[in-house]
């Protein structure tokens, strides 16, 4: 069974520090793995979505890597800012089952 | 990317009740999924809602507590049955494409309240 962690679970940080987040999983026979981002109280947004066959993807500021071996995926945010602010979730698909999702590392960014 | 609307957005109700969360979607989807984000909690799949048959549920989810339908595509409905203060969370709609890698997309969610 599919399991996912994610490392820090909070995360304070001054505005304009780069970061890391850390998303980890038990089974590597993933078909994708999706960062996500949820404002408090509201749905989630879909930020980044890595195949299983590629090793990372970019959107502007934000980069995802996937190291499927290791099972782990980071999602690298540059010059941090407060608007930033918000719980991030990474999300893992295994091939012919559902999505699980971790925990969650909720982020705040300080003027 | 796909335009998913649920409705309501939020809604309070007493012990014992029923509601029923729409979700619609702007384009014909393949899958779609229900679910459910207690305080504080991440997401818990509840359900992948079929288009012309049975929802498959996860376990610790049963029909009788959450059915589900799903007449065509583009809209699916979850309801929550005989409610307690339990079911106090929020429930997200979710969908997406074969053929895009699964990539998936929610609604805004719905907040519910069981006093």
């Amino acid at each position: 069974k599919q399991e996912v962690t994610q490392i820090p679970a909070a995360l304070s940080v001054p505005e304009g520090e780069n970061l890391v987040l850390n998303c980890s999983f038990t089974d590597s026979a993933i078909y994708n793995l999706q960062w996500f981002r949820q404002d408090p109280g509201k749905g989630l947004t879909s930020l980044l979505l890595i195949q299983s066959s590629q090793r990372e993807q970019t959107s502007g500021r934000l980069n995802a890597s996937l190291d499927k071996s290791s099972g782990r995926s980071t999602l690298y945010i540059a010059a941090s800012q407060p608007g930033d602010s918000a719980t991030y979730l990474c999300a893992v698909n295994n091939y012919g089952q559902n999505f699980v999702f971790g925990p969650g590392t909720r982020l705040s960014v300080l003027p | 990317s796909a335009v998913i609307s649920q409705k309501p957005s939020r809604d309070i109700c007493q012990r014992g009740t029923s509601l029923t969360i729409q979700c619609q979607v702007d384009s014909q989807v393949t899958m779609m999924f229900w679910y459910r984000q207690q305080p504080g909690q991440s997401l818990t799949l509840i359900a992948t809602a079929n288009q012309g048959s049975e929802a498959t549920y996860e376990s610790g989810f049963v029909i009788d507590k959450f059915p589900i339908s799903r007449p065509n595509l583009t809209f699916s409905t979850l309801t929550v049955s005989n409610m307690s203060p339990e079911d106090s969370s929020i429930y997200l709609c979710s969908v997406a494409r074969t053929g895009a890698y699964n990539e998936q997309f929610f609604g805004p969610g719905t907040r519910l309240t069981v006093l």
